[in-house]
């Protein structure tokens, strides 16, 4: 069974400062990648996906893929207390979408 | 626009006791559908998809079902609860590649 591991499990990084989180899937026919944000006691929203290596940058968010090593990471820069949440890295299979796999998440603190 | 809405919005039940969440999605034809669970501070588990109505596949046995009588409704019940099923409950669709989440139910077995 594919497994989505995250690290670190918790981050605590200063306003203004970057924060960066790792994701790796175990499964070699994972293709595709997403970043999720959940808010205490709120429902993910969705931040970036993946799909092709490289970079993709959206405001703030950076996320990097390398399909080599099916590792993804998504870097926020200049950090606002706002960006405090449980980070989800999720992944699938194009075409089997319907088996989206969850990490546990990062837990990012940005203190003022 | 696209609307999910999920119902109730928190309950607390007692073991041993029935169980029915449900959620409807407005202004989308024939999406796909899903519920997940996510213990308290656990990882997001998704528990069963269904990509037409009548038609529902389970990823994860935790003594729930779930059925999509109409297009845009999932329900996810259970006859007799556990404590251990306690925790948040998202239903979501897709149409593509992106899943969107409904705003959850908080479940509370006591």
């Amino acid at each position: 069974q594919q497994k989505v591991q995250q690290s670190p499990e918790s981050l605590i990084v200063p306003e203004g400062g970057m924060a960066s989180l790792n994701c790796t899937s175990s499964d070699r026919n994972v293709d595709y990648f997403w970043w999720y944000r959940q808010h205490s006691g709120k429902s993910p929203k969705m931040l970036m996906s993946i799909f092709s290596n490289g970079e993709k940058e959206e405001g703030r968010f950076t996320v990097h893929l390398n399909k080599a090593s099916l590792h993804t990471s998504l870097h926020i820069r200049d950090s606002q207390p706002s960006d405090s949440a449980l980070y989800l890295c999720a992944a699938s299979i194009t075409g089997s979408f319907n088996k989206l796999t969850f990490g546990a998440g990062t837990r990012l603190a940005v203190c003022p | 626009a696209q609307t999910i809405h999920q119902w109730p919005v928190a309950e607390i039940k007692a073991v041993g006791s029935p169980l029915s969440l449900g959620c409807t999605i407005k202004g989308k034809s024939s999406p796909n559908l899903y519920w997940y669970w996510q213990a308290t501070g656990g990882t997001l588990q998704q528990l069963f998809y269904s990509i037409t109505v009548g038609q529902v596949e389970s990823v994860v046995q935790l003594n729930l079902s779930a059925s999509r009588p109409k297009d845009d409704q999932f329900i996810l019940s259970t006859e007799k609860l556990l404590l251990s099923h306690s925790g948040f409950y998202l239903c979501a669709w897709s149409l593509g590649t992106e899943v969107f989440f409904g705003k959850g139910t908080r479940l509370t077995v006591v």
